[in-house]
């Protein structure tokens, strides 16, 4: 168990529907980085949230959005959804706003849209 | 900007020979580099990290990796590969000190040990 504790593990929607994903990163770490994993385009950095504030952006679509709440869960909200946004969706955090020290990630939460 | 190139989509070793993972990476600023390992339907765990210590990096189950800053690589090895050791691998860069911290991962190569 890294720590960082992501649901549900799983998730199977239709096109067009609204999903959102949960993570609560391990306890100490101020960060959280939302990262999706496809077959084509690998791992790739969506956003980055530090002490509730948005930090950084990666390659997010505007249909997808995310928080970090006061108790620094955060949850990543994917709507009008495709087939293209199946996906692995992985949470990670880490103490502070660099990334020198690598981050804690969690298991993953499984995007199969149908 | 960072990139990171791993040399390898697919690896295949029999059990008890030794295991070469490349890695080469471009970075304009001081890197960070790690190596994570993920299982099949697992998530990602970290290996090991280079962050200007030492260039010879031990991590977890006998990985060892060397930072190699006029060869802009940070190959990953392992004496005797085990069974257990099948996974996809990733090569990962970071700008150490830039504040907005975000990792940027290689495509990943797959390891297959053979019995």
């Amino acid at each position: 168990d890294s720590g960082v504790t992501q649901t549900p593990k799983h998730l199977i929607t239709a096109t067009g529907q609204r999903v959102t994903l949960r993570c609560s990163p391990r306890s100490g770490d101020l960060s959280v980085y939302w990262y999706q994993q496809s077959l084509d385009q690998g791992l790739q950095f969506l956003i980055q949230y530090y002490n509730g504030e948005e930090r950084a952006k990666g390659n997010i679509l505007e249909r997808f959005s995310a928080q970090q709440f006061p108790d620094l869960h955060s949850e990543l909200n994917l709507s009008s959804l495709e087939l293209g946004d199946s996906a692995l969706y992985f949470c990670a955090s880490s103490v502070g706003l660099l990334s020198n020290y690598g981050y804690t990630f969690g298991s993953g939460t499984r995007l199969t849209v149908v | 900007a960072q990139s990171v190139t791993q040399l390898d989509s697919h690896v295949s070793v029999s059990e008890g020979t030794p295991v070469l993972l490349r890695c080469n990476y471009s970075s304009s600023y001081s890197p960070s580099l790690f190596w994570y390992v993920q299982h099949p339907n697992k998530g990602l765990q970290l290996l090991l990290k280079y962050t200007s210590a030492a260039t010879l990096v031990k991590g977890i189950n006998g990985f060892e990796a060397e930072f190699k800053k006029s060869e802009t690589s940070f190959h990953l090895t392992k004496p005797s590969a085990h069974m257990s050791d099948a996974a996809e691998y990733f090569c990962v860069v970071s700008d150490r000190w830039r504040s907005q911290g975000n990792l940027i991962f290689g495509k990943g190569t797959k390891l297959s040990v053979k019995p």
